[in-house]
């Protein structure tokens, strides 16, 4: 079974809009990462949030971590067609050193 | 400076042979760590190098193996391929490990026929 789970799983938004997208994951973490993919392509890294933090900033990405009820979410904010993707959580846990579990993404689609 | 490399991009291979992928971490990075990405889903953990030792596994197969070289680079070869090892075949380094972003490569397409 797969550590974190992305919702939703597909997001289709206009220009301008905001995207919001949320990962849940069952056990302890280290840190959660949040990743972008362009058409199958390789992973391009956003944002890592640790444990012990609950909100950070990138540019129009905010990323919440609410280790109580083990989930996360990436916002970004006033959305370009450049933006459409898949987004994925990675958790890396305690006694997974260095190992990233990851969801099955969330697609967005961004339309001009 | 470059980002993490792997080659080749594209491989098409037939059952039963064998494959050998290949990464170059970015310049300074320790680990290196393998993972698998069947179309549609999240990529799967296979393997983590760390200083040229395996430093955890994920749930595949035998047929598949790794080794990390002194210059910090590494291979994936996977034995007697099959249609369900079809996939995007991720690298990714970092300069330690836990709590470390780790950075990805392009991948390499590897369709079995």
């Amino acid at each position: 079974s797969q550590q974190g789970e992305e919702d939703p799983q597909a997001l289709s938004i206009q220009e301008g809009e905001n995207a919001t997208m949320n990962c849940s994951y069952k056990t302890s973490i280290n840190n959660l990462q949040w990743y972008r993919q362009n058409s199958g392509r390789g992973l391009v890294h956003l944002i890592l949030i640790r444990s012990n933090e609950r909100e950070k900033h990138s540019g129009r990405l905010r990323v919440t971590l609410d280790t109580s009820k083990k989930s996360s979410s990436l916002l970004i904010t006033a959305s370009r067609a450049a933006d459409t993707a898949s987004y994925f959580c990675a958790t890396e846990t305690a006694d997974s050193w260095g190992k990233l579990q990851f969801g099955a993404g969330t697609q967005v689609v961004v339309t001009p | 400076d470059a980002g993490v490399t792997q080659s080749p991009t594209h491989l098409i291979k037939t059952r039963g042979q064998h494959v050998t992928l290949r990464c170059s971490p970015i310049s300074g990075h320790k680990s290196v760590s393998w993972y698998q990405q069947v179309l549609g889903q999240g990529p799967q953990f296979i393997f983590q190098y760390y200083e040229k030792e395996e430093r955890g596994r994920g749930n595949f197969p035998d047929r598949f193996s790794a080794r990390q070289f002194p210059n910090y680079s590494s291979e994936l070869n996977v034995n007697a391929l099959l249609l369900g090892d079809s996939a995007l075949y991720l690298c990714a380094s970092s300069y330690y490990s836990s709590t470390d972003t780790q950075y990805f490569g392009p991948g390499t397409r590897l369709t079995v026929l």
